[in-house]
């Protein structure tokens, strides 16, 4: 089945510091969606792209969908300690009719202020 | 719009008890899902629905029933509760077809934590 694996499962990084995590499929995706999670609360959707090499910017949140949509990745620029929470990639395969949601494990980030 | 809502926010059972998780949404989506959330496991999908009259397993359907005979209701039956089964779990619903290329965007209930002893 498809696999959704998410890297780093936890990140700290110093207030201002820049933060990254990436997701890669074992399969192609039709697209992919990224979710925040603060602690203690539930998933909260951030975005979903589609097209292969799409790259959207929320404020200072980057997000780019690869060439071959097999992968992807969340950048934040000069985090804040608003930024805390857990970010999830969730990938919907590329097959006709195919409705579910693959997440990924989730990178946990800590911003010490 | 209350959006997503669960029902209860805690719940303790003993071994072997049976018990209803129940999910409401007033958005009119035709999507809906149950997920279980175990520390450093993500996301897992139980069981979907496309729609009303319409279910399917997930990932990790096992133990776990469903039904939705409407559109906002789409509750999860625990038959034999076991400790394996102690989790969050949250409901979540999407537009679909209706709404077009978001129509996959998840809305998520404030969910349910289980223990089960």
């Amino acid at each position: 089945g498809q696999q959704v694996m998410q890297i780093p499962q936890y990140q700290h990084v110093q207030e201002g510091e820049d933060f990254t995590t990436y997701c890669n499929s074992s399969t192609t995706l039709s697209n992919i969606q990224w979710y925040k999670q603060r602690p203690g609360g539930h998933p909260v959707f951030l975005i979903q792209l589609v097209k292969s090499g799409e790259v959207k910017k929320q404020k200072r949140l980057t997000f780019q969908f690869g060439e071959a949509k097999k992968n992807s990745s969340l950048h934040i620029t000069a985090t804040q300690t608003t930024d805390v929470g857990t970010y999830f990639c969730a990938g919907r395969g590329s097959g006709a009719g195919s409705y579910q949601l693959t997440f990924g494990k989730g990178t946990k980030l800590s911003v010490i202020p | 719009n209350a959006g997503v809502t669960q029902t209860p926010k805690f719940q303790v059972l003993k071994t072997g008890q049976s018990m209803t998780l129940q999910c409401a949404q007033d958005m009119n989506h035709e999507y809906m899902s149950w997920y279980r959330q175990d520390p450093g496991m993500g996301l897992r999908l139980i069981h979907y629905s496309v729609g009303a009259g319409i279910t399917d397993q997930g990932e990790v359907p096992n133990g776990y029933n469903v039904s939705r005979s409407t559109t906002e209701d789409f509750p999860l039956r625990l038959l034999s509760a076991a400790p394996s089964q102690t989790s969050v779990y949250f409901c979540a619903s999407s537009p679909g077809l209706a709404g077009g290329r978001m129509g996959n965007e998840q809305f998520f209930g404030p969910g349910t934590r289980l223990t089960v002893l």
